[in-house]
């Protein structure tokens, strides 16, 4: 059974550019969702996609976007990025048996992106 | 909205004795679900304990349980013959039922476990 891996594991960006995050999810799982972890916090729900939709989304705006493909993997792509933007970033996965629904979530090793 | 907290920033604890964690949360749902996560320097979150609010019975796993006070909105976490590799930061997490893969995380506590 392969876990969630994630890529990169560390990035540089300027303030302004965009940045594209990847996930591949774990085998069998159907449902992607994303968390921002700022340093010393707990992470932040960013949104989720069941097959290929987003179903769910926190309170982030809408220079987060993101992608679900047929596979189940995702990216998450940031525009206009800020410093304030710096942080991990964690994909989970899960099984669906419809949205809303879910098995226990689980995690990648994250992507630390850091924009200055 | 929901929120997730966890007034304990540190703990520590000596190799082999008990320690307990705390968390409260604030809902009106009255069917969610409840997780202690670990999170050690790999990043990675890693399951430890999950508790289903209708059910009534404490979770258990091995060394690890909890204390689920409904009335009160409270979720602790008893890990005991703590061991060197529960060092962590840990996190409390909440789920309404029908939120899909939406978690609610407390601010986390990082444990010392001392040889």
């Amino acid at each position: 059974e392969t876990g969630v891996t994630q890529s990169p594991t560390h990035l540089i960006k300027t303030r302004g550019q965009q940045v594209t995050l990847r996930c591949s999810s774990q085998s069998g799982h159907n449902t992607v969702s994303w968390y921002q972890q700022a340093l010393g916090q707990g992470p932040q729900f960013i949104f989720q996609y069941y097959r290929e939709e987003e179903n769910g989304r926190g309170n982030f705006p809408p220079r987060f976007s993101g992608l679900q493909f047929p596979n189940y993997s995702s990216e998450l792509n940031v525009n206009a990025l800020e410093l304030d933007d710096s942080a991990l970033y964690l994909c989970a996965s899960s099984l669906a048996a419809q949205a809303g629904l879910g098995s226990p979530l689980h995690f990648g090793n994250g992507t630390r992106l850091t924009v200055t | 909205a929901q929120t997730v907290t966890q007034s304990q920033p540190e703990m520590s604890v000596q190799e082999a004795e008990t320690v307990t964690l705390s968390c409260t949360y604030d809902t009106s749902e009255s069917d969610y679900y409840l997780f202690w996560y670990k999170q050690p320097p790999s990043r990675q979150m890693i399951l430890v304990i999950r508790q289903e609010a209708y059910k009534q019975q404490n979770a258990t796993e091995n060394r690890f349980s909890v204390n689920f006070q409904k009335a009160a909105k409270s979720f602790s976490l008893k890990i005991s013959d703590s061991q060197l590799g529960d060092a962590a930061m840990y996190f409390c997490a909440y789920r309404r039922k029908t939120s899909g893969s939406r978690l609610t995380f407390g601010e986390g506590t990082q444990l010392t476990v001392n040889p």
